[in-house]
């Protein structure tokens, strides 16, 4: 069974500029979500889908943070303009209706200079 | 509202050493517990997670981890480490809420570092 996907690996980018990661999850998987990583920081939830639905998105920053999973499948997160704090790993997480575990991808890891 | 503290931020250990990874939370409702794996440039692994039943969970790689209700802990233990145990931990925690509980929306303590020396 394929894992969950995301693409890019790595993005460097400089401040005020956009940047957009795309995700995967295991197929099947109804519920995504998606996490950013500080470094030196447990990750901390910005969106949850339900299918193509929103769940919880009262983490995400929204002036600047958006992120849509129109079909139910795969999903892109996008951040305009980037600052230098947004720098992080973002992780995409996906998981089965009824499973008690979420199963994540290799993650995307942001540089914004 | 839920909380993590992981209690050491680095653990250095000898191979073949006994360890034990701290883990504290707080919450207003009933959790569910889990200890993640990330290896240099990974993402994150499942290594045991509690849900019911008996407090002690055993994982994957010889860890097991004890939920204690009363101290509010669920502290993650390895009888002998081995080199390639050495990564960094995370303990999270979800909890049931009123629309059900999404085991995957997790909330993570600040991570402790294992270096295993040989």
């Amino acid at each position: 069974e394929a894992g969950v996907a995301q693409s890019p690996r790595y993005k460097i980018i400089e401040k005020r500029q956009s940047v957009a990661f795309w995700c995967n999850p295991i197929s099947g998987h109804a519920t995504l979500y998606w996490y950013q990583q500080i470094l030196g920081q447990g990750p901390k939830l910005l969106i949850q889908f339900q299918n193509n639905g929103v769940v919880d998105d009262s983490q995400l920053p929204k002036d600047r943070f958006s992120a849509e999973r129109l079909k139910g499948v795969d999903s892109t997160l996008k951040i305009q303009p980037a600052k230098l704090e947004d720098s992080a790993v973002y992780l995409c997480a996906s998981s089965s209706t009824g499973a008690t575990e979420a199963f994540f991808g290799q993650g995307t890891r942001l540089t914004v200079v | 509202a839920q909380s993590v503290t992981q209690l050491d931020s680095q653990v250095p250990v000898f191979e073949e050493a006994p360890v034990e990874l701290r883990c504290n939370y707080s919450s207003s409702v009933s959790v569910y517990l889990f200890w993640y794996v990330q290896y240099p440039n990974q993402g994150l692994q499942l290594l045991l997670k509690y849900l019911s039943g008996s407090t002690l969970v055993k994982g994957i790689n010889g860890f097991e981890a004890e939920f204690n209700k009363s101290q509010t802990s669920f502290h993650l233990r390895k009888p002998s480490v081995h080199i390639s145990d050495t990564a960094e931990y995370f303990c999270a925690v979800s909890g049931a809420n009123a629309g059900g509980t999404s085991y995957g929306k997790l909330t993570f303590g600040q991570g402790t570092i294992l270096t295993v020396h040989p």
